[in-house]
């Protein structure tokens, strides 16, 4: 199984923060890799696919980039709806693996 | 608009059996791959088992094979998660999602999830 390391386990921003979350993969993924933004009491959401493919009703604050095996996620300008836990997920391989997840917090 | 609403969950002794159910609507669901997706409580997310569309197709994370079987139903656009001999480590919230592209299920991810079903394991 492809294991996903993603770091941090927790942000403390403050609003209008930049903010960036990292996975890294145990091998290559070859940017089959989603993000999920997930609210307390809430199912996932998805943001992002494809390494940096926005979904439809994504805020342009929400990037992703990367290739290979390391990969990352950003929030510009965060705002107060964005506290939420977030995770990263590789496709490339079955079984599909998610990261242990980053919660973002307010300062 | 695409629905799924997850039903079955509730509480169980160690070493019986469950089963979960997700009714699906607003897509044609014998196009799409679909898969069960767990959470413990304040853990974070677990791929359990996918189907491919027409069911001829299966797979299962290491710690339920032999345990959990999914299936669907096209016609009643229904899938399904059977839980045997449940342990308290398979207590989670179980979430029912499909995948974002039609007939496939490897590179693949999944797009749209149901609320998720509490199912808790103790005795």
């Amino acid at each position: 199984d492809i294991q996903m390391t993603q770091s941090p386990p927790s942000l403390s921003a403050s609003l209008g923060d930049k903010v960036t979350v990292t996975c890294q993969a145990s091998q290559n993924i070859n940017k089959y890799i989603a993000w999920y933004q997930q609210k307390p009491g809430k199912a996932p959401r998805l943001l992002i696919r494809y390494t940096s493919t926005l979904e439809s009703g994504t805020p342009s604050r929400f990037s992703g980039s990367g290739s290979g095996r390391d990969y990352s996620f950003s929030i510009s300008n965060v705002e107060s709806e964005d506290i939420a836990s977030y995770y990263c997920l590789q496709f490339d391989n079955l079984p599909d693996t998610f990261g242990a997840g980053t919660k973002l917090e307010l300062k | 608009e695409v629905q799924l609403v997850e039903s079955g969950g509730g509480l169980v002794q160690p070493g019986r059996s469950m089963k979960l159910s997700c009714a699906a609507s607003g897509f044609t669901f014998s196009n799409y791959g679909m898969a069960w997706v767990r959470q413990a409580p304040t853990k974070g997310l677990e791929w359990v088992a996918i189907i491919s569309y027409d069911g001829s197709s299966t797979y299962y994370r290491d710690s339920v094979k032999g345990r959990f079987t999914i299936s669907r139903d096209n016609a009643k656009s229904t899938l399904y998660l059977q839980m045997n001999s449940l342990r308290s480590e398979d207590t989670a919230t179980y979430y029912c999602t499909r995948l974002a592209m039609m007939v496939l299920i490897t590179s693949n991810w999944f797009a749209y999830w149901g609320q998720g079903t509490l199912v808790t394991v103790s005795s």
